[in-house]
């Protein structure tokens, strides 16, 4: 079966601390993505990676960096974090080649004190 | 850019009752449709897809949708609601080239016994 693990399911963190949220999926995946969810909002983009420390901003990426490293494994960063970060996280990976079917992590709810 | 919009951010109904969840966007090329399902304290995963073919499409629990593209829409239809239907819903576009996927602000659905 095809899997997305987001590290950390819930995350309580002090304004100006440094935030990771882990990512990884075990089925080759070339591409990879962060989305942020906020009530009302939907799903939007942070960043994507169609490869290996390959890098693109999405629709919101200010505050925020990536790691990709290794293949099966997409970081997003926060320097900084700050109490309008406080969300649901969402990592996703695609397969190119395929049809367009999204794989998602089950969330990681960071709350930003 | 893409845009999808969900009429309805609340959606209700009686189990046994028709679901009927819409969905609208704008795109310039033909474009990919999915929508995806959210349980409580999960990720989100596929229900069904829009790529090429046949502009009726048939997904997982009973659910169909349908492109038209005359009315840039891909309504979310299942004929007889049931208790477990009761879920965040969110309709996703895609353009040919799946780099990115635009989602919507999603839509609950709650079943009433």
């Amino acid at each position: 079966d095809v899997k997305v693990t987001q590290s950390s399911r819930y995350l309580v963190k002090r304004t100006g601390e440094k935030v990771f949220l882990e990512c990884v999926q075990d089925m080759d995946h070339e591409n990879m993505f962060w989305y942020r969810q906020d009530p009302g909002l939907g799903l939007r983009l942070i960043y994507f990676s169609y490869d290996v420390k390959m890098k693109e901003k999405g629709d919101i990426p200010e505050g925020y960096s990536v790691s990709r490293e290794k293949k099966e494994r997409f970081s997003l960063i926060l320097e900084s974090a700050s109490t309008n970060q406080t969300s649901m996280y969402l990592c996703a990976s695609f397969f190119p080649g395929s049809t367009g079917e999204l794989f998602f992590g089950e969330g990681s709810r960071l709350t930003v004190l | 850019a893409q845009s999808v919009t969900q009429l309805g951010s609340h959606v209700s109904v009686s189990e046994g009752a028709l679901v009927l969840l819409r969905c609208n966007y704008s795109s310039s090329v033909p474009p990919y449709l999915f929508w995806y399902v959210q349980y409580p304290n999960q990720g989100l995963q596929l229900l069904l897809k829009y790529t090429t073919g046949a502009t009726l499409v048939k997904g997982i629990n009973g659910f169909e949708a349908e492109f038209k593209k005359s009315e840039t829409s891909f309504h979310l239809t299942k004929p007889s609601a049931h208790m477990s239907d009761a879920a965040e819903y969110f309709c996703a576009v895609s353009e040919n080239n799946f780099n990115k996927f635009y989602f919507g602000s999603g839509t609950k659905l709650n079943v009433k016994p």
